[in-house]
């Protein structure tokens, strides 16, 4: 079983309102990655990391932040959550190297009412 | 946008058939894996292929890769229950690039 946490696992929060959704892993993995999810199942990546201090945009664009002041640690932040922020968020995490596996946390499902 | 492509979408089949999915991808790649996912959990690695290697077996799972094609195949032999999942191809292209997945395909084994 993988070592990578997300926290909350369901979130249903009002619009507006500020949050931060927890990931972390105990693999000491350099890389990181957001996914997000939505019912219609395919995953797009919002953020990524390749160590501390390193984060970059995903192919999707998205409204929230990231940071990675430590290794195990990549929080994502949505400032003032909105409707449209509603999915399935997935976080994993890679070692550095060719031929390397994801390993996936069980992930945080977002409501914004 | 994406860079691999999973087909079907989505696949029914009675337990213990055969289930062969498909994943075409767009540009070189030094490797592919495959990905399950439980009811919207988190995804769990299954195979990775080597660009160089053109079929793999891990148990009941077989993967082919056929690079000029740029197309990768999943079969599942004897199909479970258990095995209903979605599954997902995923193209790293190089050490340093970021993991990027298919559409996915449903499967869905009948009792």
């Amino acid at each position: 079983e993988a070592d990578i946490y997300q926290t909350p696992r369901y979130l249903v929060i009002g619009t507006g309102k500020k949050i931060t959704l927890e990931c972390s892993q105990t693999m000491g993995h350099d890389k990181m990655y957001w996914y997000q999810q939505d019912p219609g199942m395919e995953l797009h990546l919002i953020h990524y990391s390749y160590g501390v201090n390193s984060t970059e945009k995903g192919d999707l664009s998205s409204e929230s932040t990231v940071s990675r002041i430590r290794t195990e640690h990549f929080p994502l932040t949505l400032e003032s959550a909105r409707p449209s922020h509603t999915s399935q968020y997935l976080c994993a995490s890679s070692v550095n190297r060719e031929l390397s596996e994801a390993f996936f946390g069980q992930g945080t499902r977002l409501t914004v009412v | 946008s994406q860079q691999g492509e999973e087909d079907p979408q989505a696949l029914s089949i009675q337990e213990g058939e055969n289930a062969t999915m498909n994943c075409s991808y767009k540009t070189s790649i030094n490797n592919l894996q495959w990905y399950r996912q439980n009811s919207g959990r988190g995804l769990v690695h299954l195979i990775l292929i080597r660009s160089n290697e053109r079929e793999k077996h891990s148990g009941r799972l077989r993967v082919t890769l056929d690079t000029s094609k740029k197309s990768s195949s999943l079969l599942i032999t004897a199909s479970r229950a258990a095995d209903t999942a979605s599954y997902f191809c995923a193209t790293p292209m190089n050490r340093d690039d970021k993991i990027i997945f298919g559409k996915g395909t449903r499967l869905h084994i009948l009792p």
